[in-house]
């Protein structure tokens, strides 16, 4: 089954910094790939997604991700952080041919002033 | 529109108790699935239907019954609670080639 790696647990920057969260898949064919923020006590919302076409793919709230097929990563990237930025963001990949998807631990945001 | 909605939002078992986490939506999606989320690991998929009448096995399937009888119900049962199904169960529905809609959760504690 399709596994997701989010190598950084914890990540700090200040606002106005930009922004790159990590996320490396494991999967023997195309992925869908997704990426997911969750505000404290809340569900999950999604941020973009991925299925085909361009590798780089625009979200809402200013957010983009590339994927990079040859080193199997989908990296989440903002120019400049805003503090309500500040959550936990889920990298997740999905097969094309069923409803298995896979997320990873989650990368925790903090934004300092 | 409601989206996806899950009832109840909290809950306390006491071992060995059985209960059922309902999840609904409205949406006419037809993929719908359970996952649970405990610290430091994220979501992990218990189980996943991709229509009425379908359903499959994720990641940790064991203790948990799933049943899909129409297409906007989707409840999640707990044959006989354990401490360690304590956390936080999420609901989610999608359409193909588009991303999940999740629910508010259920925090279940299990004494």
């Amino acid at each position: 089954a399709q596994s997701v790696t989010q190598p950084d647990i914890h990540i700090t920057v200040s606002e106005g910094a930009s922004l790159e969260l990590r996320c490396n898949y494991s999967y023997g064919a195309t992925p869908y790939l997704f990426w997911y923020v969750q505000s404290p006590g809340q569900g999950l919302q999604l941020l973009l997604k991925y299925f085909s076409g361009d590798t780089l793919v625009q979200g809402i709230k200013g957010f983009e991700a590339e994927f990079k097929r040859s080193q199997s990563s989908f990296n989440l990237r903002k120019p400049s952080v805003h503090w309500s930025d500040a959550a936990e963001y889920f990298c997740a990949v999905g097969a094309r041919d069923n409803n298995d998807m896979r997320f990873g631990a989650g990368t925790r945001l903090t934004v300092k002033p | 529109n409601a989206g996806v909605t899950q009832t109840p939002k909290f809950q306390v078992l006491k071992t060995g108790q059985s209960m059922t986490l309902q999840c609904a939506q409205d949406m006419n999606h037809e993929y719908m699935s359970w996952y649970r989320q405990d610290p430091g690991m994220g979501l992990r998929l218990i189980h996943y239907s991709v229509g009425a009448g379908i359903t499959d096995q994720g990641e940790v399937p064991n203790g948990y019954n799933v049943s899909r009888s129409t297409t906007e119900d989707f409840p999640l049962r707990l044959l006989s609670a354990a401490p360690s199904q304590t956390s936080v169960y999420f609901c989610a529905s999608r359409v193909a080639n588009y991303g999940y809609t999740f629910g508010s959760g259920t925090r279940l504690t299990v004494v």
